[in-house]
């Protein structure tokens, strides 16, 4: 299993483009979500979907989309990057809420100028 | 205020000394509990759940007091391999909250 993967590991925007940051999982995990880590603030939660076709914001939600046609993606949408979105994103998947370990991939790291 | 509160550190020890993390949320409600570890420039990595029986893996023991909402984690016996930052994780509904992290430095 490659377990959880995002695409891209790096990337520099400019203010007002837009892009998506890729993640997929082959666990066949149901939750899945997105965090930002900024330096010392931990990680915050952006958007989460419960299985296929949900999703549900989260504590920093403004600035993203998400969509989820299939349990194994998830891509995260930047509508027009500002640089208070320079940040390390992290995508988790885990096979439910509640006691269940969160897996969490590599990360991509986003700066905007 | 925040959903999860941690002493940021840094905590320098020796090896082989004992170190205690503490961690507070605010959420009476809140469903469970973890610890994770995260390596520099690296994503979290779950180090442990924790029960409020307390529970023990090896040299880590991590205890849960509903009543006063603290969490806390014992590392015992400290290898420089556990140097690393220990994030407090909580979940409320479907949603986790992170803590900010306390960093361990663990020198020889």
């Amino acid at each position: 299993n490659a377990g959880v993967t995002q695409t891209p590991k790096f990337q520099v925007l400019k203010t007002g483009q837009s892009m998506t940051l890729q993640c997929a999982q082959d666990m066949n995990h149901e939750y899945m979500s997105w965090y930002r880590q900024d330096p010392g603030m931990g990680l915050r939660l952006i958007h989460y979907s419960v299985g296929a076709g949900i999703t549900d914001q989260g504590e920093v939600p403004n600035g993203y989309n998400v969509s989820r046609s299939t349990t194994e993606d998830f891509p995260l949408r930047l509508l027009s990057a500002a640089p208070s979105q320079t940040s390390v994103y992290f995508c988790a998947s885990s096979q439910g809420v509640g006691s269940y370990e969160q897996y969490f991939g590599p990360g991509t790291r986003l700066t905007v100028t | 205020r925040k959903e999860v509160e941690q002493d940021p550190g840094p905590f320098n020890v020796p090896e082989g000394a004992t170190v205690a993390f503490n961690c507070t949320y605010s959420n009476s409600a809140s469903q469970s509990f973890f610890w994770y570890r995260q390596d520099c420039r690296k994503e979290p990595k779950l180090l442990m759940s924790v029960y409020s029986s307390g529970n023990e893996d090896g040299r880590f023991t991590a205890q849960l007091n509903r009543a006063s909402q603290y969490i806390s984690l014992l590392i015992r016996d400290s290898k420089l391999s556990d140097s690393a930052t220990y994030l407090c994780v909580v979940n409320n509904f479907n949603k986790f909250y992170f803590g900010s992290g306390t960093k361990l430095n663990v020198k020889p």
